[in-house]
């Protein structure tokens, strides 16, 4: 399984902006990156995902390095429902997604 | 609504036990997925099913059985044979690129 590294946590103040880094620098050509969030005692839910251009949804927006070999995902107004485990996966179509240790994100009021 | 609906919640196995996880999901979609998640790790594949009366294993297989017998359902047994059973067991499908997850249930043994 392709691998991606992610700091193991991080903080933020509420309303600031967020950037969760994760890098794969063994990405294929052929790798989706996606970002999954996991709030606590629940199932993972999907945030966004994105193969070679920068994605924006309502939940958050994904900036892919020109050379695919990182990404961040962006959270542009922090809030404390948004205090989860971040993973960041890569994905190729094969059948199952490959979740790592994930970043730990804390909100502070 | 449609989801995904994992029953029970919280589920007691005593030694030398089988004990069966519900998984129904109401979002028409072929794939289904059992992971396995202990604390403070990242999930892992226990089986996977790409369309009825069909499954593969995953990475954990050993110690847990499957079926398929409808879209709707993916039923996931574990076995007296898993000696390590105490997780978070999370049960999933897929449409295209995105899995779509349920709940959970946390089985402890007693």
């Amino acid at each position: 399984d392709a691998k991606t590294t992610q700091p193991n946590s991080m903080e933020s103040n509420e309303e600031e902006p967020v950037h969760l880094p994760c890098n794969h620098s063994t990405i294929s050509g052929t790798d989706y990156i996606h970002w999954y969030r996991q709030l606590p005692s629940q199932g993972p839910e999907y945030v966004i995902h994105g193969l070679t251009s920068n994605v924006n949804n309502r939940m958050a927006s994904l900036a892919i390095a020109e050379d695919r070999k990182s990404s961040t995902l962006i959270l542009h107004r922090a809030t404390l429902r948004d205090a989860a485990v971040y993973y960041c996966i890569l994905w190729a179509g094969a059948n199952n997604l490959f979740f790592g240790t994930g970043t730990r994100l804390t909100v502070i009021p | 609504d449609g989801g995904i609906t994992q029953s029970p919640k919280y589920l007691f196995r005593k030694e030398g036990q089988n004990v069966t996880l519900s998984c129904e999901q109401n979002l028409n979609h072929d794939a289904m997925y059992w992971y396995r998640q202990d604390p403070g790790q990242g999930l892992r594949l226990i089986y996977y099913s790409q369309i009825v009366n069909d499954f593969q294993k995953g990475d954990i297989a050993e110690g847990y059985s499957v079926s398929r017998e409808k879209k709707e359902s993916f039923p996931l047994t574990v076995t007296s044979a898993q000696k390590n059973p105490t997780a978070f067991y999370l049960c999933a499908s897929r449409i295209g690129e995105t899995q779509y997850f349920g709940p959970g249930t946390r089985l402890l043994v007693l």
